[in-house]
């Protein structure tokens, strides 16, 4: 029983590169999320997918982001132009949605440096 | 909107003995789960507890329960016989019941474990 898995573990880029991270949830969850941490804070929400449909996105999540989740298995998280406010630990969850009792258990998160 | 308060950035415990750590959270609704997470050093977050707000008895977990007080809003952590391990960032979240899917996190408490 394999757990979330993102990868890459760490990204480094300059300013003005684009970034994808990907995720890959629990295999039978059909729901992903998507949070970003930064140093000192709780993670927070940035967007959610049930199957293969994007559900919600957060304010936090400008133009410059996108997420997918193509057949409603793995995603992507792409930013583009980045930012040196963009550094931050980017999370992803997964749940089995039962009656709204779902549980979302993370995966180790891809940490972002924009220099 | 809903928001999770952890009050204590940092606290420390003695080997063996108890530790609480407090967590206080604002909401109109009343179904809503609470949950408390573990963030190891440069490790994945991982569920250690959950409580659901219809329910009266507070949850257990081998060494870890809480202290669910609905009325007060307080959803403390307790750890008993504290081991090295339980060394890390513990995070309070919140999330509201029915088809809900936005964790609210604190802003955590960084436990650490004296020998």
């Amino acid at each position: 029983d394999t757990g979330v898995s993102q990868n890459p573990r760490h990204k480094i880029t300059k300013r003005g590169q684009n970034v994808t991270f990907r995720c890959d949830p629990i295999s039978e969850h059909n729901r992903l999320y998507w949070y970003r941490q930064t140093l000192g804070q709780g993670p927070e929400f940035l967007t959610y997918f049930q199957n293969e449909a994007q559900l919600e996105k957060s304010r936090l999540l400008s133009d410059r982001f996108s997420a997918e989740r193509p057949k409603g298995s793995f995603s992507t998280l792409e930013i583009q132009r980045t930012e040196q406010g963009d550094s931050a630990m980017y999370l992803c969850a997964s749940s089995l949605s039962v009656s709204g009792k779902d549980t979302q258990y993370f995966g180790p998160g891809t940490r972002l440096t924009v220099l | 909107a809903q928001t999770v308060t952890q009050s204590q950035p940092e606290m420390s415990v003695q080997e063996a003995e108890t530790v609480t750590l407090s967590c206080t959270y604002d909401t109109s609704e009343s179904d809503y789960y609470l949950f408390w997470y573990k963030q190891p050093p440069s490790r994945q977050m991982i569920l250690v507890i959950r409580q659901e707000a219809y329910k009266q008895q507070n949850a257990t977990e081998n060494r870890f329960s809480v202290n669910f007080q609905k009325a007060a809003k307080s959803f403390s952590l307790k750890i008993s016989d504290s081991q090295l391990g339980d060394a890390a960032m513990y995070f309070c979240a919140y999330i509201r019941g029915g088809s809900n899917y936005k964790l609210t996190f604190g802003k955590g408490t960084l436990l650490t474990v004296n020998p």
